[in-house]
């Protein structure tokens, strides 16, 4: 198993333009999870899905959009890209059952300038 | 509501003496508890968990963490630190009640081991 993928590793936006960061897990995991990891601070949680289809707002999902129409696939778009976006995303899956835990992918670093 | 505080934002350490990275939750319900550290430019990795079992959790790389209920705290150890312990060290709260089961991070705590 490859585990969470993330790509890519690292990008540098213009304001306003608009990307899309890849995340793909071969676990077969039903929940996946999007965060942004900002300097100094822990993960917020941007979105999340607890299912192919179904996909719900975390803490900051403003200027994000996801979409799941996978259970592999839970990619994250950008459409205005903006100087607070700059950060490092990491994308999560974890599979049901209470004592499960949350695996990370290795992280995508964007700049906006 | 639930959250986490990590009451150290940097702990510095000789090698070979103990490590403590302090962290208190706050939940209405019973949570799960997580530390997760990430090294320079890596990923998360998960060290330990707490799930309603056993209070005192053993991790990898010698670390172990003790579930206090009474003081809702969580606080990790290690009897002697080494040089590749530096690195970034989260807390994680999740409410087992919570059928998504989203983390809630702590702000982290930045751990220096001195030669």
């Amino acid at each position: 198993n490859a585990g969470v993928t993330q790509t890519p590793k690292f990008r540098i936006l213009k304001i306003g333009q608009s990307m899309t960061l890849q995340c793909t897990q071969d676990m077969n995991h039903n929940y996946m999870y999007w965060y942004r990891q900002d300097p100094g601070m822990g993960l917020k949680l941007i979105y999340y899905s607890v299912g192919a289809g179904i996909t719900d707002k975390g803490e900051v999902p403003n200027g994000y959009n996801v979409s799941r129409s996978t259970t592999e696939d839970f990619p994250l778009r950008l459409e205005l890209a903006a100087p607070s976006q700059t950060s490092v995303y990491f994308c999560a899956s974890r599979p049901p059952g209470q004592e499960e835990t949350q695996y990370f992918g290795p992280g995508t670093r964007l700049l906006v300038l | 509501a639930q959250s986490v505080t990590q009451l150290d934002s940097h702990v510095s350490v000789s090698e070979g003496t103990p490590v403590l990275l302090r962290c208190n939750y706050s939940s209405s319900y019973s949570p799960s508890l997580f530390w997760y550290v990430q090294h320079p430019n890596k990923g998360l990795q998960l060290l330990l968990k707490y799930t309603s079992a056993a209070t005192l959790v053993k991790g990898i790389n010698g670390f172990e963490a003790e579930f206090k209920k009474s003081e809702t705290s969580f606080h990790l150890t290690k009897p002697s630190a080494h040089m590749s312990d530096a690195a970034e060290y989260f807390c994680v709260v999740s409410p087992l009640t919570s059928g998504t089961y989203k983390y809630i991070f702590g702000t982290g705590t930045r751990l220096k081991v001195l030669a």
